[in-house]
């Protein structure tokens, strides 16, 4: 089947507006993650969903960050009051439980 | 100290040459050994994946691990002009239950006909 999607592919926002970023998962991967990575920067973990279990949002920098998952599917991260600091690509990426993540396209946010 | 260390590069050689890609880390819990591949303004997407110390073999990619002196490296033969991407290690352990996985910075690699 499909692979990782994420949409949008590319989002510019101005500073100070909410953004939703939104990512669908291979069917039947039980976990899910995103990460950000800056130009020049590796992959930085924000936050693990695994099933119904209570996440795991170690990564999230601030309190403006914020995900959610229903179940074992669509997932959305959310980013309120952006900052030029948030441009970044997002990335997901899902996989059986310790398994191999498959990722998906990620989504260029940009600040200005 | 960042727990993964990788040059940025970026590398450039030409057609056919070996290419040589490595990472030191600090964390001895790591367990599991990853170098992922990703093309420009696509996600990264796995190469190889080792777990012990020794060298592993997928065609013209090789990934050496030692363990002792807290060194990976990922090798390419005849390399390809369609290796041009950047490569990101990877390093993980078990951690609440799920794989906690590092990445390094990544290195971009520019293989020239």
């Amino acid at each position: 089947g499909a692979g990782v999607s994420q949409s949008p592919s590319n989002k510019v926002t101005e500073k100070g507006k909410d953004v939703e970023l939104r990512c669908d998962p291979i069917s039947g991967h039980t976990a899910l993650y995103w990460y950000r990575q800056r130009l020049g920067q590796g992959l930085e973990f924000l936050i693990y969903f695994q099933g119904n279990s209570a996440p795991d949002k170690s990564g999230l920098p601030s309190d403006r960050f914020s995900a959610e998952r229903t179940g074992e599917s669509v997932s959305t991260l959310t980013i309120q009051r952006t900052q030029q600091e948030d441009s970044a690509v997002y990335l997901c990426a899902s996989s059986h439980v310790g398994n191999e993540q498959f990722f998906g396209p990620g989504t260029r946010l940009t600040v200005l | 100290q960042k727990e993964v260390e990788q040059d940025p590069g970026p590398l450039s050689v030409p057609e056919g040459a070996i290419v040589s890609l490595n990472c030191t880390y600090s964390n001895s819990a790591f367990q599991y050994f990853m170098w992922y591949r990703q093309y420009s303004r696509k996600g990264p997407e796995l190469l190889m994946y080792t777990y012990s110390s020794g060298n592993k073999e997928d065609g013209r990619f090789t990934a050496q691990v030692d363990k002792s002196s807290k060194y990976i490296s990922l090798f390419i033969r005849d390399s390809q002009p369609s290796d041009s991407a950047t490569y990101l290690c990877a390093m993980s352990y078990h951690s609440g239950g799920y794989q906690k996985v590092t990445f390094g910075t990544g290195t971009k690699l520019q293989v020239i006909p």
